[in-house]
C-alpha cells in the first residue's frame, strides 16, 4: 500500500524566510496530493493541492511542485509570517489518502 | 457558515466505559470520516461512511463503531475493548463518497479523549 513520508519533523525560521517541506510516496498510482494546515486545538484546513497532471502549482505565498519520477512533492511558502506558525501535513492517494507525520513549522518575528 | 462540528471538545473515558462523540456537518455532503491523530503521527482512518446507512471500516477500526442514519450525522462510539484510546479524534467529510480520496476533505476542529 501507499506510504507516505514527510521532512523535516520541526523547522525554524525567520520572518520573511522562505520554508520548504518535502514529501515522498511509494504508490506510482497516487494522482492527488493535498496539504493540510493545522493549528493547536484546531482541525486540519486544506490550503493547497495538486493532481499528478499538474507539475506545480501556486497560491500567493503557497506553491506546491510535483515530480512524478522521483515520486515526491513539496510545498514552498514564501515571505513567511508568524500567523504561518502551525503544524503541516502532506497526504497522497492512490486508492485511499494517506497522510505524512506532520511538520511542526515556527516562524520568529 | 457552512462546516463541521464536533462535540464534546475534550472528553474523558472512565475503564469499562463507552464513549460517543458527535460529528455534525451541514455541508450536505454525501461520505463522512473519522481519524485519529497521536503526536508524532499521521492522521489514521478508523472509519468511512460514503452514503446514509452504509459505512466501511478504516485501518484502525477495532474497539470501536459507528452509525450514519442521517447525512448530517456521523458518530463514533469508543467502546471499552478500545484499549488505547487517548488520542485527539477529528471527523471530516467529501462531497461525494465517490473516489472520495481524490477529494478535499473538510474538517472538524476535533475531540480530545483521555483515560481517567
Amino acid at each position: 500500500g501507499e506510504n507516505v513520508e514527510q521532512h523535516p519533523s520541526t523547522l525554524s525560521v525567520q520572518e520573511g524566510d522562505s520554508a520548504v517541506i518535502k514529501c515522498t510516496y511509494s504508490d506510482s498510482a497516487s494522482n492527488y496530493f493535498p496539504w493540510y494546515k493545522q493549528e493547536l486545538g484546531k482541525g486540519p484546513q486544506l490550503i493547497i493541492d495538486i493532481r499528478s497532471n499538474v507539475g506545480e502549482k501556486k497560491d500567493q505565498r503557497i506553491a506546491v511542485t510535483l515530480n512524478k519520477t522521483a515520486k515526491h512533492f513539496s510545498l514552498h511558502i514564501t515571505e513567511t509570517q508568524p500567523e504561518d506558525s502551525a503544524v503541516y501535513f502532506c497526504a497522497a492517494t492512490a486508492d485511499k489518502l494517506i497522510f505524512g507525520t506532520g511538520t511542526r513549522l515556527q516562524v520568529f518575528p | 457558515d457552512g462546516g463541521i462540528t464536533q462535540s464534546p471538545k475534550y472528553l474523558f473515558r472512565k475503564e469499562g466505559q463507552n464513549v460517543t462523540l458527535s460529528c455534525e456537518q451541514n455541508l450536505n455532503h454525501d461520505a463522512m470520516y473519522w481519524y485519529r491523530q497521536d503526536p508524532g503521527q499521521g492522521l489514521r482512518l478508523i472509519y468511512y461512511s460514503q452514503i446514509v446507512n452504509d459505512f466501511q471500516k478504516g485501518d484502525i477500526a477495532e474497539g470501536y463503531s459507528v452509525s450514519r442514519e442521517k447525512k448530517e450525522s456521523f458518530p463514533l462510539t469508543v467502546t471499552s475493548a478500545q484499549k488505547n484510546p487517548t488520542a485527539f479524534y477529528l471527523c471530516a467529510s467529501t462531497r461525494t463518497g465517490l473516489r472520495y480520496s481524490n477529494q478535499p476533505q473538510h474538517f472538524g476542529d476535533g475531540t480530545r479523549l483521555s483515560i481517567l
